[in-house]
């Protein structure tokens, strides 16, 4: 079974520059997670689709970043125009079903870097 | 609010030598607790959790960890550390009102194993 494909691996682009990170969760996951690590820092949740939805988006920073799951598979999120603090590593997990105590299966992670 | 502390940012060890990575949280809520280790170029995976029941919690390679709910922690440990066990480790947890997947993380624990 595939595990949670994150593409690119890397990314460096400049500040005002979009970039686009995608994810594919493992198959039949419904639920798909956004997070990201600022370099140093701890993880921090971004958002989280059930199917195409967004379940929970309270993570998002601001409106330069666009997440999109169309058709309920992969997903993918867009930073535009990208800054200098947006630099750090970008996670996805998936989970097949929606619990609390869930285990989530993660990508290894897009790293942006933003000069 | 959550908020999870991990004490100390490195952990260099001697392979073979016994281990403890410390994690601290606070909660005004009760919460779930987990431990993730992320292996170099691969993405997060589940160690443990601690859901209710026993306070020891019994992981995936040798490892364990204990909840004490009235000193807010849930350190993990190894009686004897390997090569292979060079990572960084990610205390988690989860309140029980979350709806999936929202983990609130520590800023990760670097374990370096020497031989």
């Amino acid at each position: 079974e595939a595990g949670v494909t994150q593409f690119p691996s890397h990314s460096v682009i400049e500040k005002g520059q979009t970039v686009t990170l995608r994810c594919d969760p493992i198959s039949g996951h419904d639920n798909l997670y956004w997070y990201r690590r600022v370099m140093g820092k701890e993880i921090k949740f971004l958002l989280h689709f059930v199917k195409e939805s967004k379940q929970d988006e309270s993570g998002m920073p601001n409106n330069r970043f666009l997440a999109e799951r169309t058709g309920g598979t992969y997903s993918t999120l867009k930073v535009q125009p990208a800054e200098l603090e947006d630099s750090g590593v970008y996670f996805c997990a998936s989970s097949r079903i929606i619990a609390t105590n869930e285990k989530l299966f993660f990508g290894s992670g897009t790293q942006l870097s933003v000069l | 609010a959550q908020s999870v502390t991990q004490l100390d940012s490195q952990v260099p060890v001697f392979e073979e030598a016994p281990v403890e990575l410390r994690c601290n949280y606070s909660s005004s809520v009760s919460v779930y607790l987990f431990w993730y280790v992320q292996y170099p170029n691969q993405g997060l995976q589940l160690l443990l959790k601690y859901l209710s029941g026993s306070t020891l919690v019994k992981g995936i390679n040798g490892f364990e960890a204990e909840f004490n709910k009235s000193q807010t922690s849930f350190h993990l440990r190894k009686p004897s550390v390997h090569i292979s066990d060079t990572a960084e480790y990610f205390c988690a947890v989860s309140p029980y009102y979350n709806q999936g997947g929202k983990l609130i993380f520590g800023q990760g624990t670097e374990l370096s194993v020497k031989p």
